[in-house]
C-alpha cells in the first residue's frame, strides 16, 4: 500500500464509451502525474498537475482529459479511444524527494 | 523534453553475480534523481532519492551514486539474487515541477 489509490485496477471500454480514471492521495503532496505504460515501451509521462495547476502536457491526444479538483484527488476523462490506447495508466504523487505510484489501471479499449 | 537514458536496457546474470546500471540525466537544473524497483503486476517502489553530488546510498545488497556535474548515476547490485528480477528505473527532477524516467533496464537473475 503506498497511499494512492487508483480506480479501477482494470477496464474494458469500447472506442464510442466514455470513462474516468480515478486517483486519489492523503500523502500532502502538491503533485500529481499520470503516465501511460504502454506493452513494450517505457513510461511516459502524460500530465502533471502541481498546486491543482497543470503545468506539464505532453501531446497528448485531446481524447484525454485530465482534471485535478484538488489536490488529492486527479482523475483522467477518457472518450473516443482508439485500441493503441490500450495500456496501463499510472498515477503518481509526490515531488522532488519522494514519490509514490498507485497500483495502476490496466486499460484495454475494444 | 528532458532526456534521462538508462543502459543496457536489459540484463541476464546469474545468482550471485554482481551487476551495474547507468542513468544519464541532464546536468542543468538538477533537483533530485529518484530509483525505482518495477515488479511485473506491482506499481513502481522507491529505492533512493538522491540530491547531493556525490550522494552514495545503500539498502542492504543495492547502493547508488551520483554525479550531478557530468549527469549520471549507477546502481550496484551485490550478489544478485533471482529475487532482484525487475526493471529498474531512474527518474529526474528538475526545477519544472516534473519526474522524468528513463525507459529502465530489464533484470533477469537466473538460479
Amino acid at each position: 500500500e503506498t497511499g494512492v489509490t487508483q480506480t479501477p485496477r482494470h477496464l474494458v471500454m469500447g472506442m464510442t464509451n466514455k470513462k474516468s480514471l480515478k486517483c486519489e492521495q492523503h500523502l500532502g503532496h502538491n503533485a500529481m502525474y499520470w503516465y501511460k505504460q504502454s506493452a513494450k515501451k517505457p513510461l511516459e509521462l502524460m500530465f502533471v498537475y502541481s498546486l491543482e495547476e497543470r503545468v506539464e502536457n505532453n501531446s497528448v491526444p485531446s481524447r484525454f482529459s485530465p482534471e485535478c479538483p484538488n489536490s488529492s484527488h486527479l482523475f483522467l476523462h477518457l472518450h473516443t479511444l482508439q485500441p493503441e490506447d490500450s495500456a496501463l495508466y499510472l498515477c503518481a504523487s509526490g515531488g522532488r524527494t519522494e514519490a509514490f505510484f498507485g497500483q495502476g489501471t490496466r486499460l484495454t479499449v475494444v | 523534453i528532458l532526456n534521462v537514458e538508462q543502459s543496457p536496457q536489459s540484463l541476464h546474470v546469474q545468482e550471485g553475480d554482481s551487476t551495474n546500471f547507468t542513468c544519464s540525466f541532464p546536468s542543468s537544473n538538477f533537483y533530485a534523481l529518484h530509483w525505482y524497483r518495477w515488479e511485473t503486476a506491482k506499481s513502481p517502489e522507491a529505492l533512493f532519492v538522491m540530491t547531493l553530488n556525490g550522494d552514495e546510498k545503500k539498502k542492504g545488497r543495492i547502493s547508488a551514486t551520483l554525479n550531478t556535474k557530468e549527469g549520471y548515476s549507477y546502481l550496484y547490485i551485490k550478489g544478485s539474487q533471482p529475487e532482484d528480477s525487475a526493471t529498474y528505473l531512474c527518474a529526474f527532477y528538475s526545477g519544472y515541477s516534473t519526474l522524468t524516467f528513463g525507459k529502465g533496464t530489464m533484470l533477469l537473475v537466473s538460479p
